[in-house]
């Protein structure tokens, strides 16, 4: 049972274009949103957050929107650079029950072509 | 800091061995978690811990699986008798308590590749 989804296994775009990753959860309780990304051989880091009080958030190139009633979020990069291809994750917590319990998507590998 | 530690990086065995991962979380951090990540089901937490207290282990997949943190500095992820569907990488992340009304995120470590054949 994923409750949280990422739909597109994989995704290319074209360097300096905008590159957008979508992200489905299900779970009403999640409340703070985060996305990841990893690099090959490496663990995955932290990109950008959004709590749901809020619909964006802005960091530099990275924007993330939060669609409260559809239960979906994106994450968009604009413009999209050859090392921002990696795999990116969505992940959800919890308003209770454990904050610190993240729930992580499966991923989305980004190829980004110069 | 050097970051969160895990040995080994690669690890391959076969079937029915026991496997020991092995993690050392950011110093000061509080709490340690552990994931496997595999292609089907992305990255799945297994158990985490709060002050080298397991907290919710309900991702541990079976009793083949246990998890130990004798101090907090160190943790221990253990699969006896290994089976070939245990094969993913594993990572262990740490993370401390965050002020009130923030939350904290997690650093990972680079992961251990393991392979049960």
């Amino acid at each position: 049972d994923q409750q949280v989804k990422q739909n597109s296994p994989s995704l290319s775009v074209q360097e300096g274009r905008i590159s957008i990753l979508n992200c489905d959860y299900t779970n009403s309780m999640f409340d703070y949103f985060l996305w990841y990304k990893k690099y090959p051989a490496e663990g995955p880091t932290f990109l950008i957050s959004i709590s749901s009080i809020k619909d964006k958030n802005e960091d530099g190139r990275f924007t993330v929107f939060l669609n409260k009633s559809a239960k979906h979020l994106s994450l968009h990069i604009v413009p999209s650079q050859p090392g921002d291809s990696a795999v990116y994750f969505c992940a959800a917590s919890p308003l209770t029950g454990g904050y610190q319990k993240v729930t992580f998507g499966t991923g989305t590998k980004l190829q980004v072509i110069p | 800091d050097a970051g969160v530690i895990q040995s080994p990086r690669h690890e391959v065995t076969e079937m029915g061995q026991e496997v020991t991962l092995r993690c050392k979380p950011i110093s000061g951090h509080d709490y340690l978690f552990w994931y496997r990540q595999t292609m089907m089901r992305g990255l799945e937490l297994l158990i985490y811990f709060n002050n080298n207290v397991p907290i919710d282990d309900s991702g541990m997949p079976e009793d083949r699986f246990s998890a130990k943190m004798p101090n907090a500095s160190f943790s221990t992820l253990k699969i006896q008798p290994s089976e070939p569907r245990d094969s993913a990488v594993y990572f262990c992340a740490s993370s401390q308590t965050p002020d009130r009304g923030r939350r904290d995120t997690q650093y990972f470590g680079p992961g251990t590749r393991l392979t049960v054949l």
